[in-house]
């Protein structure tokens, strides 16, 4: 399984874009990259996935590597409601369901 | 829709009590999925199912037992309730298997004395 490493907090001035880093530097040539993330006391909430192209909807942008090794999540204009910890997840497929495998996450903070 | 609901929203059990958490999906979703959610931890995975009548262990099965009788309901109970089973219980639900996205209930936070 592919481990991602993120940093454990961002704050982030409202308006501004929240770029949130990932590493992935075990991940597997067919896994996908995949961000959620969780609002306080929430369920988590997709946001966007990739496998090696930039990817890009209403919500957010994804930047993969070339060597698929890192990936950044990019929120151009946050505001205070997308305070929230964001989770970087590379998909586990054993062939029955696709297992996600939560980490910490990056808890961002927007600020005004 | 009323997407992936959860029952009850919160229970307080003492230990040894039993007890049932109900996921219902209204997407028509093959695959259905719980998950714990520890203070300070991401989500870990106890038990999933990829169809009706069909489930699977996940990451953290121990103490708890799950059944998919129906394909819109899946159903995690805990027969002898325990104090390290406190913590918050998501259930989720995706398409099928090429499915790239999950959708989350709100959780149920149980607490056992």
């Amino acid at each position: 399984d592919a481990k991602t490493t993120q940093p454990p907090s961002m704050d982030c001035a409202e308006g501004r874009a929240a770029n949130l880093p990932c590493n992935h530097s075990t991940i597997s040539g067919n896994e996908y990259v995949y961000w959620y993330r969780q609002i306080h006391s929430q369920g988590p909430q997709y946001i966007i996935h990739g496998l090696k192209n930039n990817e890009t909807n209403e919500m957010a942008s994804l930047i993969i590597t070339e060597d698929r090794k890192s990936s950044t999540l990019i929120l151009p204009h946050a505001t205070l409601r997308d305070t929230a910890v964001y989770y970087c997840i590379v998909r586990v497929d054993t062939g029955g369901g696709n297992k996600l495998t939560f980490g910490t996450g990056t808890q961002l903070k927007v600020e005004l | 829709n009323a997407g992936v609901t959860q029952t009850p929203k919160f229970r307080v059990l003492k230990t040894g009590q039993s007890m049932t958490l109900l996921c219902a999906q209204d997407m028509n979703h093959e695959y259905m999925y719980w998950y714990r959610q520890d203070p300070g931890m991401g989500l870990r995975l106890i038990h999933y199912s990829v169809g009706e009548g069909t489930t699977a262990k996940g990451e953290v099965p121990d103490g708890y037992n799950v059944s998919r009788l129906k394909k819109q309901n899946f159903l995690l109970g805990l027969e002898s309730a325990a104090p390290s089973q406190t913590s918050v219980y998501f259930c989720a639900s995706s398409l099928g298997q090429f499915s790239e996205t999950q959708y989350f209930g709100p959780g149920t936070r149980l607490l056992v004395l």
